[in-house]
């Protein structure tokens, strides 16, 4: 049990697109989700948190207009990345929240904007 | 806010060999987590310990929560061991559950 799925796993985009990112947990209904932010051999950082049905909070610093975050269900979220740049190139991985304080991870998604 | 620093950052180890990795934070917490990312990027829960000793096979964990610091032991490590180890902890304000990452210990286990 506790599985969450990503997708896509890779994307590859041009510089002033957007990109979609899905967050799904697939065998339980997530309270809440997170988004996190990994920079090559570096930790995780949070970028936000989502509860359904209600707008995300963001961690200072991250860009509201720039990670347009969407909690539709309890067991969906999406992040869009709108107008990318290549320094918006990143691991993205997203986490869901079944029990209070346990937080179970998707796979990521490699984006590369160029 | 909170510091989590790990030790030490990297580790080579022969495989058969046993390894104990470090969590240090700087704040009363209400969860501590360790996970694996491997190197694909996935990250697997390992324990979750806010407190006390927990055991699943050749992994364990011991958190002492009032000296704010956590353990991690490896036993007769595999090459699939490899990879990096987190530990993250939550400051369990309510409605609270961000966590925040150490910082990190890539281990490498050499066959």
């Amino acid at each position: 049990g506790a599985v969450v799925s990503q997708h896509p796993s890779r994307v590859i985009c041009k510089s002033g697109t957007s990109v979609k990112i899905e967050c799904r947990s697939l065998d339980f209904q997530a309270t809440t989700m997170f988004w996190y932010r990994q920079f090559p051999k570096q930790s995780l950082m949070l970028m936000a948190t989502s509860n359904e049905g209600s707008k995300a909070t963001y961690e200072q610093g991250v860009e509201k207009d720039k990670f347009l975050i969407n909690h539709a269900s309890l067991t969906l979220s999406t992040l869009t990345v709108t107008s990318a740049h290549p320094e918006d190139s990143s691991f993205y991985i997203c986490s869901a929240s079944r029990l209070l304080y346990e937080q179970y991870f998707g796979p990521g998604t490699r984006l590369t904007v160029t | 806010g909170i510091q989590v620093e790990q030790s030490p950052p990297d580790l080579i180890l022969q495989e058969g060999a046993n390894s104990t990795l470090r969590c240090n934070f700087s704040d009363s917490v209400n969860n501590l987590q360790w996970f694996h990312q491997n190197p694909w990027g996935q990250l697997i829960n390992l324990f979750y310990i806010p407190s006390g000793t927990k055991q699943n096979g050749r992994l364990s964990a011991t958190t002492v929560a009032t000296e704010r610091y956590s353990l991690l032991y490896i036993s007769s490590s595999q090459t699939t061991d490899s990879g990096v180890y987190f530990c993250a902890v939550d400051l369990g304000n309510f409605g609270n559950e961000k966590l925040t990452f150490g910082t990190g210990t890539r281990l490498t286990i050499i066959p």
